[in-house]
C-alpha cells in the first residue's frame, strides 16, 4: 500500500519548459509539504498546504506554483525552468495536530538540460 | 537562526559499533526534534524523535541524546549493522510542521 506517491518518478526537460509532478497521500492526512533536496542532499522546505489552503511558502521563486484540489494532493507546477532547478523534489504529508511528523514520497528526480 | 548544523558529513563505522552523529541548533523555538532516514533513491523515512523537555529516547538500537542548555542532540546507533549504512538527517520543527534539516551523514557501516 503507498502511503504518499509521487508522479513522474523522473522527469528530464528543456531550459525553459513548464512541468508538473504531482503528488497523492492515501493516509488520512490533512497537510501537505513540497520539499526540495539539491545536489548535496540538503533538504530544504518550499510550501506546505493545510486544507486545501497555502500556510507556509518559502522564499521560493514565483515560477513555482503549488496547487491543492483537495487535502489528499497537491500539485507542484513549474514554469520556465531553470539549469538550477534540477534536484530531487519530495512531497509529505501530516495530520495538522502533528505537523512535525511528516511521512515523504519517494521523490521526483527533476534533471532540467 | 533557522539553521541545524550536523556532523560529521561521513562516517565510516565497522559492523557492531556505534554510530553518533550530532546536531546543534540557535532558536529556541524550535521544539521538536526527529531524525530521518534516507536510503539511495529513496524519500526520508522518519526514524527517531524527541521533545526538548525529554533527555534520552531510545527505540531499539537507535537513542536520541538531547542537552538543551547546549541545544545540541546526537543520534546514536549500537551494534550498526550494513543495513544501517544510509544517509542521516537530523531536524528541528518551526512554527508547527516547518522541518529545517541538517546537512546529512553519510553512514558506511563496514562488515
Amino acid at each position: 500500500d503507498t502511503a504518499v506517491s509521487q508522479t513522474p518518478k523522473y522527469l528530464v526537460t528543456q531550459m525553459g519548459n513548464d512541468k508538473s509532478i504531482k503528488c497523492e497521500q492515501n493516509l488520512g492526512h490533512d497537510t501537505m509539504y513540497w520539499y526540495k533536496q539539491d545536489s548535496k542532499k540538503f533538504l530544504k522546505i518550499m510550501f506546505s498546504y493545510n486544507n486545501k489552503e497555502l500556510i507556509i511558502n518559502e522564499t521560493v521563486p514565483n515560477r513555482f506554483s503549488p496547487k491543492s484540489p483537495d487535502k489528499a494532493h497537491l500539485n507542484l507546477h513549474i514554469n520556465s525552468l531553470e539549469l538550477g532547478d534540477s534536484a530531487v523534489y519530495f512531497c509529505a504529508s501530516s495530520l495538522s495536530g502533528n505537523q512535525e511528523t511528516q511521512y515523504f514520497g519517494p521523490g521526483t528526480r527533476l534533471l532540467v538540460l | 537562526q533557522q539553521q541545524v548544523k550536523q556532523s560529521p558529513q561521513s562516517l565510516i563505522v565497522q559492523k557492531g559499533g556505534i554510530s553518533i552523529i550530532n546536531c546543534a541548533y540557535e532558536n529556541t523555538a524550535f521544539d521538536y526534534f526527529p531524525w530521518y532516514q534516507q536510503f539511495p533513491g529513496k524519500g526520508p523515512a522518519l526514524l527517531i524523535a524527541i521533545r526538548p523537555d525529554v533527555s534520552e529516547k531510545k527505540e531499539g538500537r537507535f537513542t536520541i541524546s538531547f542537552n538543551k542548555s547546549a541545544k545540541q542532540f546526537s543520534l546514536h546507533i549500537m551494534d550498526s549493522q550494513p543495513g544501517d549504512s544510509a544517509t542521516y538527517f537530523c531536524a528541528a520543527n518551526y512554527l508547527g510542521g516547518k522541518l529545517i534539516f541538517g546537512q546529512g551523514t553519510e553512514l558506511s557501516v563496514k562488515p
